[in-house]
């Protein structure tokens, strides 16, 4: 299995381009999410989705768009992308449960200049 | 609502040192813990979690944490450290809060562990 995958892994945007972060499993998990790590503040969450056609805010959705037709992908859409979104997204993906261990992707490291 | 605070964004040790990294949590519920470690450039690996079984729970690479309770504290540690160690360290709460809020794991600021030979 190559478990959570991430592209691209570096991306470099002007202010107000968009762009699709993209992220795919295959270990036919029901829950996926999106994380930002920025220095200092650990891991936010930005978006999650409890199975294909379903998914809910988390704590910083603002500027980002996700949506859920498949099992296996979970896409992140900046529509006007801003230098405070500058970071590096982790995509992450487990069975549904509280005891269950979140897997997480390599990562993608994004620049708005 | 639930939050974890690690103490000390920065702990340095000697090879072959106790390895002691803190972390405090919050939560109205009983708690699910988990620690996770991330080596430069990489996504971030499960060490080790709590879900309500042993208090004293332990981990891949020699790593192990304690529950407590009283203290509501779940301290991450490693009698000797090695080389190999040096990463940042995210301890992370999950509370059963009930709803569809299966995967809302709150992380604490991270612990950027540091090995002098």
């Amino acid at each position: 299995n190559a478990g959570v995958t991430q592209t691209p892994k570096f991306q470099v945007l002007k202010t107000g381009q968009s762009m699709t972060l993209q992220c795919a499993q295959d270990m036919n998990h029901e829950y996926m999410s999106w994380y930002r790590q920025d220095p200092g503040m650990g891991l936010r969450l930005i978006h999650y989705s409890v199975g294909a056609g379903i998914t809910d805010q988390g704590e910083v959705p603002n500027g980002y768009n996700v949506s859920r037709s498949t099992t296996e992908d979970f896409p992140l859409r900046l529509l006007s992308a801003a230098p405070s979104q500058t970071s590096v997204y982790f995509c992450a993906s487990s069975p549904l449960g509280w005891k269950e261990t979140q897997y997480f992707g390599p990562g993608t490291r994004l620049l708005v200049l | 609502a639930q939050s974890v605070t690690q103490l000390g964004s920065h702990v340095s040790v000697s090879e072959g040192a106790l390895v002691l990294l803190r972390c405090n949590y919050s939560s109205s519920v009983p708690p699910y813990l988990f620690w996770y470690v991330q080596y430069p450039n990489q996504g971030l690996q499960l060490l080790l979690k709590y879900t309500s079984a042993a208090t004293l729970v332990k981990g891949i690479n020699g790593f192990e944490a304690e529950f407590k309770k009283s203290e509501t504290s779940f301290h991450l540690t490693k009698p000797s450290a090695h080389m190999s160690d040096a990463a940042e360290y995210f301890c992370a709460v999950r509370a059963n809060a009930g709803g569809t809020s299966y995967g809302k794991l709150t992380f604490g600021q991270g612990t950027i562990l540091t090995v002098h030979p």
